[in-house]
Parts: C-alpha cells; structure tokens; sequence
C-alpha cells in the first residue's frame, strides 16, 4: 500500500526566517510526486510534479526535492502570504491514484 | 477558464437523505477524480473516472456512486447520507487519464449530515 508521511504537522516561521517540509514516501514504483498548497475553505492548489530522484523545481520563494524515498520543499525567506497547509501525495506506476499525505501546516509571523 | 467547478457550495442533509454533488471542468481533460477530506486524514479518493463513459472504485467508495455525464461532467450521489459523510468534498480533473499527470481541483463542497 502506498503511503506517505509528512512532517512536521505544523510550522511557525517569523517572516524571512527559511525552513523545509519533509514528505517521505513508500511506493511500488514512483510514477510522480506532487506538491500542492491549500489555504483555508479552498481547493488543492498545484505547485511542481516531480518525476525521478534528483530532480529540483522552483517556484518563487518555494523549491522542491526528490529523492528514493523522500520530497523536501525548502521555503526561502518566506512571508506571511506563503502561510498555508501543503500537501504531498504520490502517485504509483500503474495507478491513476494520488495518495496524499496529511499535510504541513505552515504559519509565517510577521 | 474557470477550471473545475462543484456546485453546491455548502450543504446540509438529514440522516437518510440523498443528494447530488456537481462537477464541471473547462479544460478539456479526460479523467476526473472524487475525494474527500477529513481532519487528521489527508485527501482520500472515492470514485475516479479515466474517461468519458468509465468509472472506477477508490479508496473510500462505499455509500456513494458516481455518473459520468461527458467529458466535462462527473456527478457524486449519496443515496442515503449518514453522518459518517459529513466531509468536505472535492472534485478534480487531469488531462490525459493515463496517469502521470497533475490533477486540478475544485473549490469543494461543504456536506454536513446531521
């Protein structure tokens, strides 16, 4: 069974302060690793796709890692706007499904 | 575009009820996913539909069923609604159905059951 974990549960960052999310992995053949971001009362916001270890994406003040067994998103002197909670889910070969994580909650203080 | 859309926005039902839950997506895409999210459980995947005319089971199927209208149409019914399905809904869409590929999602719909 799939599953992924993520951690930590919450984050409380001042603003400027740089962190990173960790979501480890447990699949039968990686076919991809999402990150998204969702804020309260709002859908799953789509940030990067991840495919083979190694890979590195970038968006803003987000940047996303992959290895054999985990995903970090490094958060780069983030503002408060970046608070939300982000998701991680996987996605195994020969499946449609996306097994998500429970996600981070991140809260930046000004 | 307005990119995937779910109508009602909030609902509450009464035990033994049933109801539908809309879904619509601009983007041309052929699969099309339900989930549902609940506190401390992350997204968990109900019905999922690779293209028009086909549908599967996920994760948490049992209580529901789903029809998919057409391409851009992908409906969730609750036959008879127990409080167990109080949940925040959401629809999503994909553009290929082959896997591999990023799903877009709704802005969900709030069901309580009381």
């Amino acid at each position: 069974e799939d599953q992924v974990t993520q951690s930590p549960e919450a984050l409380r960052l001042q603003e400027g302060e740089s962190s990173s999310l960790n979501c480890s992995y447990t699949v039968s053949g990686l076919r991809g690793l999402f990150w998204y971001r969702q804020d309260p009362g709002k859908g799953p916001e789509f940030l990067f796709t991840l495919y083979s270890a190694g890979e590195e994406k970038e968006k803003e003040r987000l940047k996303a890692t992959l290895t054999k067994k985990e995903s970090f998103l490094h958060i780069t002197a983030p503002k408060p706007e970046d608070s939300a909670t982000y998701l991680c889910a996987v996605q195994a070969d020969g499946n449609n499904r996306l097994a998500f994580g429970k996600g981070n909650q991140v809260v930046v203080i000004p | 575009n307005a990119g995937v859309t779910q109508t009602p926005k909030f609902q509450v039902l009464k035990t033994g009820q049933s109801m539908t839950l809309q879904c619509a997506q601009d983007m041309n895409h052929n699969s099309m996913y339900w989930y549902r999210q609940d506190p401390g459980m992350g997204l968990r995947l109900i019905y999922y539909s690779a293209s028009e005319g086909t549908t599967d089971k996920g994760e948490v199927p049992n209580g529901y069923n789903v029809s998919r209208l057409n391409k851009r149409e992908f409906s969730l019914r609750l036959e008879s609604a127990a409080p167990s399905q109080t949940s925040v809904y959401f629809c999503a869409s994909g553009p290929s159905g082959r896997g591999r590929e990023t799903q877009y999602f709704g802005p969900g719909t709030r069901l309580l059951v009381l």
